[in-house]
């Protein structure tokens, strides 16, 4: 079965930082791009970011450009992201997403980041 | 605001066919795919159609996506109670490098 399993959500201090993970399950994860897509209480989506194959191509939405960073960890079959300088906007509900032929397919279960004083 | 267009809500009764509509430009939509999401209330989306039309194994027949031009629409025929949840539109965009997704719609089946 494929399964995407967020963790390292959690309630943080404005200017704080966060490492997100995602860890892969029952297909080959070094073939397929794989994104991070938020969702703010009570809106809709938002993508953040999405990494390469390889990790070689990085691609950020502008207002995350600077603060956080895409990687993932092939042999550990993880995808991760690191958010820094955090602000209020930020919270959010964050989803790791494969992207497989035309969408995103499957989403994990989500992890929710606090960011208040 | 988001990049595409969705009108917030709609509705219909049982039975009903209803579509709901994503706008958008020559930079996402007007020159690549459109994909399409359920979201349930209190579940993570699920891809419903990719591809402009196409639908994953398990998606219902009663599920169908068109586009043309810079726009892309979303139709259910045979509604159910169960097709009441949110749907959002995404595509590409050239302008952006990055993926720009609908503001949502919230289907209410009366």
């Amino acid at each position: 079965e494929v399964q995407l399993v967020e963790s390292g959500g959690g309630l943080v201090q404005p200017g704080g930082s966060l490492r997100l993970s995602c860890a892969a399950s029952g297909f080959t994860f070094s073939t397929y791009w794989m994104s991070w897509v938020r969702q703010a209480p009570g809106k809709g989506l938002e993508w953040v970011a999405n990494i390469k194959q390889d990790g070689s191509d990085k691609y950020y939405v502008d207002s995350v450009k600077g603060r956080f960073t895409i990687s993932r960890d092939n042999a550990k079959n993880s995808l991760y992201l690191q958010m820094n300088s955090l602000r209020a906007e930020d919270t959010a509900v964050y989803y790791c997403v494969r992207y497989r032929g035309g969408g995103f397919d499957p989403w994990g279960q989500g992890t929710l980041v606090t960011v208040s004083s | 605001q988001s990049v595409l267009t969705q009108p917030p809500s709609a509705s219909g009764t049982p039975g009903q066919r209803v579509t709901i509509s994503c706008s958008g430009s020559s930079s996402n939509i007007g020159s690549n795919t459109v994909n399409w999401y359920q979201q349930l209330p209190g579940t993570a989306p699920k891809l419903l159609i990719y591809s402009n039309n196409q639908r994953p194994s398990g998606v219902p027949d009663r599920f169908s996506g068109s586009k043309s031009g810079t726009s892309a629409s979303l139709a259910i025929s045979g509604l159910q109670s169960e097709d009441e949840s949110d749907y959002y539109c995404a595509a590409w965009d050239d302008s952006l490098n990055g993926w720009v997704f609908g503001g949502g719609t919230k289907l209410t089946v009366l």
